[in-house]
């Protein structure tokens, strides 16, 4: 089992430029998110997906869009990217929204916007 | 306004000695609470987590204690060993709510 996989593992991208990352899980579970931690921050959520065809805004959702149209695959687009959306990204999915689902994390895509 | 806070961006401690991570939270419609450890370059591992009807989980070396009237958690980890290097994250969530997470504090078991 690979879990969740995320690639690239690194990327630079200029001002104004726009990108993809992408998140697949073999667990087939239905709930997948995306997360963004800055340096010496916990992790704000972006977008998250209930399912196959189904998102919806996190926490921080501006300057990303998400698409969910497999059970496997949750990609992260950025528009027009800005030196605020340097992060490292992770992707996580679960089993079950309920508390006691944990999430299960990608090893990050770190992003640097310049 | 953050809803879990971790006030100890770090911590020290010997081999063999018990570590003790805290945490708090604002929140009382959280109901689970969880603690995630990261290594550097990959992603956050799940390590234990508590329901709000307990005030204690053990597994292991590793011990969750849950103060509701003080919305306050605590990781135990006896005894703690240089592998328990990491960085831990604390996460609520509510009924069938998305994980809020904590800032994280680094723990370094020194040898």
């Amino acid at each position: 089992n690979a879990g969740v996989t995320q690639t690239p593992k690194f990327h630079i991208l200029k001002i104004g430029q726009s990108m993809t990352l992408q998140c697949t899980q073999d667990m087939n579970h239905n709930y997948m998110y995306w997360y963004r931690q800055d340096p010496g921050m916990g992790l704000k959520l972006i977008y998250y997906s209930v399912g196959a065809g189904i998102t919806d805004k996190g926490e921080v959702p501006n300057g990303y869009n998400v698409s969910r149209s497999t059970t496997e695959d949750f990609p992260l687009r950025l528009e027009l990217a800005a030196p605020s959306q340097t992060s490292v990204y992770f992707c996580a999915s679960s089993y079950s929204t309920a508390g006691n689902s944990p999430l299960h994390f990608g090893n990050g895509t770190r992003l640097t916007v310049t | 306004d953050q809803q879990v806070k971790q006030n100890s961006p770090s911590l020290s401690v010997q081999e063999g000695r018990i570590s003790i991570l805290n945490c708090d939270y604002t929140n009382s419609m959280f109901d689970y609470f969880l603690w995630y450890k990261k290594y550097p370059a990959e992603g956050p591992t799940f390590l234990i987590s508590i329901s709000s009807i307990k005030d204690k989980n053990e597994d292991g070396r590793f011990t969750v204690f849950l103060n509701k009237s003080a919305k306050h958690l605590s990781l135990h980890i006896v005894p703690s060993q240089p592998g328990d290097s990491a960085v831990y994250f604390c996460a609520a969530s509510a009924k069938a709510g998305k994980s809020t997470f904590g800032d994280g504090t680094t723990l370094t078991v020194k040898p």
